[in-house]
């Protein structure tokens, strides 16, 4: 069955430090894979999105993710966080030719000042 | 040009009582979604338009759900009787080439 998994469920990290979100996907084919942050209260917003051809995406907001076929995995990426960063984000897969979406469980992210 | 649009924003009502959700997608998008996201977990489908045809509803409980997307356009999500478990957020989304976009939702409480 596809799926989409994002293992770590809670992640903090201290302002001004790295930051990296796993995913990992299952299907058959690559999929198209996505990355959106929902802040509370609010919808899910886009950050960034892989069809195909280079494999290290730059979205908004200071995120990249890399695409890595070999691992399965679309992680999001970003060099220096901000308070401000502090959401939860999902990633998602949907496959060519069909509109259906997967979501992952979503990971948390706080922001230590 | 405007986002995905839901109302209202939030909504308390009894449990037995009928509800009802708005969305209108960004123009021009044929295709559109609803889903219910429950408290520290992802968006789940409940339903897929495209244009004015609901293409995917296995999993919208249709004992008491019922969508409707009129013209193609606007779409309307009802619960009747809501329960307690009905308590979650209903996100609407609109799909573009293959991203897609989501209004900022519906938190819906069931005392």
């Amino acid at each position: 069955a596809q799926s989409v998994t994002q293992p770590d469920i809670h992640i903090t990290v201290s302002e001004g430090a790295s930051l990296e979100l796993r995913c990992n996907y299952s299907y058959g084919a690559t999929p198209y894979l996505f990355w959106y942050v929902q802040s509370p209260g609010q919808g899910l917003q886009l950050l960034l999105k892989y069809f195909s051809g280079d494999t290290l995406v730059q979205g908004i907001k200071g995120f990249e993710a890399e695409f890595k076929r070999s691992q399965s995995s679309f992680n999001l990426r970003k060099p220096s966080v901000h308070w401000s960063d502090a959401a939860e984000y999902f990633c998602a897969a949907v496959t060519s030719g069909t509109y259906k979406y997967i979501f992952g469980t979503g990971t948390r992210l706080k922001v230590l000042a | 040009e405007a986002g995905v649009v839901q109302s209202p924003r939030y909504k308390i009502i009894e449990k037995k009582q009928p509800v009802a959700f708005w969305c209108n997608p960004i123009s021009g998008h044929n295709t559109l979604y609803w889903y219910r996201q429950n408290l520290g977990q992802g968006p789940e489908l409940l339903i897929r338009y495209e244009n004015e045809e609901a293409v995917d509803d296995s999993q919208l409980p249709k004992d008491r759900f019922s969508a409707e997307r009129l013209k193609g356009v606007d779409s309307t999500l009802k619960i009747q009787p809501a329960e307690l478990g009905d308590s979650a957020v209903y996100l609407c989304a609109s799909r573009g080439t293959y991203e897609q976009y989501f209004g900022p939702g519906t938190r819906l409480t069931v005392t």
